[in-house]
């Protein structure tokens, strides 16, 4: 069965960087698009980017534009994602996903979540 | 940049009633439209895409329509479970570029 399995929670400082990764199996990685999406407390969801693990090419929403970096190991399923320059408005929990079809990009499985803590 | 507005922001409805939820968007965005469903606690979850294409096994309850600007989701009969913040999410073409709408809080009374 579908399965994306993300690393464990984070505590950052202020003007660091974090790097979460999402580990896939059950299926073919190479296949399918992977999101990252997050949510702050309260808030509501905030699509990040997005990443083709056939290349390597990604695309990021304007927001996160040269903060964020999205890359994928194929030899081990998985894809990361690196927040550079941390505030405190990046506490949020982190969602890892991966495209419903191979022929729609749309987000239809979902990780557990990662939370991240910015904290000075 | 493409704005998704939802409406109404909460939606207060008993158990068998009928929900309409509505999503605009700025711009067309074709009928590359998805609808989810969170609850607290949960990863989010997908209905539909496509604008009306139900996603592997939802409930036929929830149906999706429209194209261009204007898109609805429709619960033809709520249940408890149904409880939840309903979001609606757009695309683009390639490059892919994707943004979320700001979320319809649905209560069931």
């Amino acid at each position: 069965q579908v399965q994306l399995v993300q690393s464990g929670a984070e505590v950052k400082k202020p003007g660091t960087a974090v790097e979460l990764s999402c580990t896939a199996s059950g299926f073919r990685f190479t296949s399918y698009y992977y999101h990252w999406v997050r949510q702050a407390p309260g808030q509501g969801l905030e699509w990040m980017g997005i990443i083709n693990p056939s290349g390597g090419a990604t695309t990021y929403a304007q927001t996160f534009q040269g903060r964020v970096t999205m890359t994928r190991d194929t030899s081990t399923s998985t894809v990361y994602m690196q927040l550079s320059s941390l505030t405190f408005d990046d506490t949020a929990l982190y969602y890892c996903a991966r495209a419903a079809l191979e022929w729609d990009p749309t987000a239809g499985y979902w990780g557990q979540g990662t939370l991240v803590t910015v904290s000075s | 940049e493409i704005v998704l507005t939802q409406s109404p922001a909460t939606l207060s409805l008993s158990p068998g009633q009928r929900a309409t939820l509505s999503c605009r968007a700025s711009q067309s965005v074709s009928s590359f439209l998805a609808w989810y469903q969170h609850k607290p606690g949960q990863a989010p979850r997908l209905l539909i895409y496509g604008a009306s294409n139900r996603a592997t096994g939802i409930p036929a309850r929830f149906s999706g329509s429209g194209s261009g600007t204007d898109f609805t989701l429709t619960i033809s009969s709520l249940e408890p479970e149904d409880s939840a913040v309903y979001y609606c999410q757009q695309r683009s073409n390639w490059p892919y570029i994707f943004t979320f709408g700001p979320g319809t809080k649905v209560d069931i009374k």
